[in-house]
């Protein structure tokens, strides 16, 4: 089946610094990408969509210029939090998305457990 | 998208059928029921979808009414390993997956 992986798994950063994330899919080119947020005892909130060599669209209330995605090619894309601070803890988990005929599944990665000190 | 109703939390004991109820009442006739769980820190992972007919795969079975208006997600045999949020998600085929609050199901010993 289709794999996503992220990068890292967890990771811990001072307030104020950026981190960056991974999203990778390891058996297929992904055409669409999708990053979402789930803070503790809460449902996932799709947060951007990115589409390979374009902007990334932002849900409404997420920040862009916080939250840099790049989706450079078909298999990779990262998100990038810059100055970090602790309400951005949390968990976030990429999916990525294989366009074939009239399906249009999402496969989402194991997450990245982000936490701001 | 179609909005769904799921009870906030089921018990099931291991080795028992786990029944999860879905409403889906305002279901367009080109959306499909989806299901999705996702156990405790771990990305969400695909379990089976169904347009109108039943579906059966190695993980479950995917019952949809004949008005489509429900659907009840079959788990035959539960393990603890089953313990998991379960997400109920109607889409058309392109349309990006969005999350409710999903059914926590407890599979005890």
């Amino acid at each position: 089946g289709a794999v996503v992986s992220q990068h890292p798994s967890r990771v811990i950063c001072k307030s104020g610094t950026s981190v960056k994330i991974e999203c990778r899919s390891l058996d297929f080119q992904a055409t669409t990408m999708f990053w979402y947020r789930q803070f503790p005892k809460k449902s996932l909130m799709l947060m951007a969509t990115s589409n390979e060599g374009s902007k990334a669209t932002y849900e409404q209330g997420v920040e862009k210029d916080k939250f840099l995605i790049n989706h450079a090619s078909l298999t990779l894309s990262t998100l990038t939090v810059t100055s970090a601070h602790p309400e951005d803890s949390s968990f976030y988990i990429c999916s990525a998305s294989l366009a074939s005929g009239r399906s249009y599944e999402q496969y989402f990665g194991p997450g990245t457990r982000l936490t701001v000190t | 998208d179609a909005k769904t109703t799921q009870p906030p939390s089921m018990d099931c004991a291991e080795g028992r059928a786990a029944n999860l109820p879905c409403n889906h009442s305002t279901i367009s006739g080109n959306e499909y029921v989806y299901w999705y769980r996702q156990i405790h820190s771990q990305g969400p992972q695909y379990i089976i979808h169904g347009l109108k007919n039943n579906e059966t795969n190695e993980m479950a079975s995917l019952i949809i009414t004949e008005d489509r208006k429900s659907s009840t997600l079959i788990l035959p045999h539960a393990t603890l390993r089953d313990t998991a949020v379960y997400y109920c998600i109607v889409r058309v085929y392109y349309s990006t997956l969005t999350f409710g609050k999903g059914t926590m199901l407890l599979v005890s010993p």
